[in-house]
């Protein structure tokens, strides 16, 4: 069965300040994805990156980085120079092999104070 | 990315009754996905909709509770049936994209 732990429950930080969301998986597959959702308070869910667990090289976006470790099975995310607009709950998921079914974990959410 | 659609964006809904969400892609998609995401929860897979056969459901979904129809390639509905407060949550579709995995803006339920 797959897992996906979101230790962190919630986040503060003033604007500007650097916040990284931990992602811990597990899965006995040696193929899946990681993936980064964003849900702002208008409730819809944007999609930030996909990683394949064939691909380890860490990925930056913008203000956005991932650090993916299979060793310690983290698919860590990095915003750096926060702004208030960053202010959303942030999930972690997971799909394994090619059924695409996405297991979530619970969610941290990120509160940017100005 | 796939741009997809839901109808409602949200209902108010006596219990007892039943709703029908309705999800639009704007491609061809093999596979579209339903998901509930509860007051203030994650979100949970509720099926796997692949047109030209029955819907799979995961554990602790059934499909008298939450039947789906897939017509085609790009359209689907989950129907809410005999409604309670519990079933209060967000309802959205997803489907698989070349890049990712895609959601709709979801439907917000709420059973009085």
């Amino acid at each position: 069965a797959q897992k996906v732990t979101q230790a962190q429950t919630e986040i503060s930080v003033v604007e500007k300040e650097d916040v990284t969301l931990d992602c811990v998986y597990e899965t006995r597959d040696t193929t899946y994805y990681l993936f980064w959702y964003k849900q702002p308070p208008s409730g819809e869910l944007v999609f930030l990156i996909r990683r394949n667990s064939f691909d380890e090289q860490n990925e930056i976006s913008g203000r956005y980085s991932w650090n993916f470790q299979k060793s310690t099975s983290s698919f860590n995310f990095t915003i750096t120079a926060s702004q208030v607009v960053d202010s959303a709950v942030y999930f972690c998921a997971l799909s394994v092999g090619n059924d695409y079914k996405l297991s979530f974990g619970a969610g941290t959410t990120v509160t940017v104070r100005a | 990315s796939a741009v997809i659609s839901q109808k409602p964006s949200r209902d108010i809904c006596q219990r007892g009754t039943s709703l029908t969400i309705q999800c639009q892609v704007d491609s061809q998609v093999t596979m579209m996905f339903w998901y509930r995401q509860q007051p203030g929860q994650s979100l949970t897979l509720i099926a796997t909709a692949n047109q030209g056969s029955e819907a799979t459901y995961e554990s602790g979904f059934v499909i008298d509770k939450f039947p789906i129809s897939r017509p085609n390639l790009t359209f689907s509905t989950l129907t809410v049936s005999n409604m309670s407060p519990e079933d209060s949550s967000i309802y959205l579709c997803s489907v698989e994209g070349w890049e990712g995995q895609f959601f709709g803006p979801g439907t917000r339920l709420t059973v009085l």
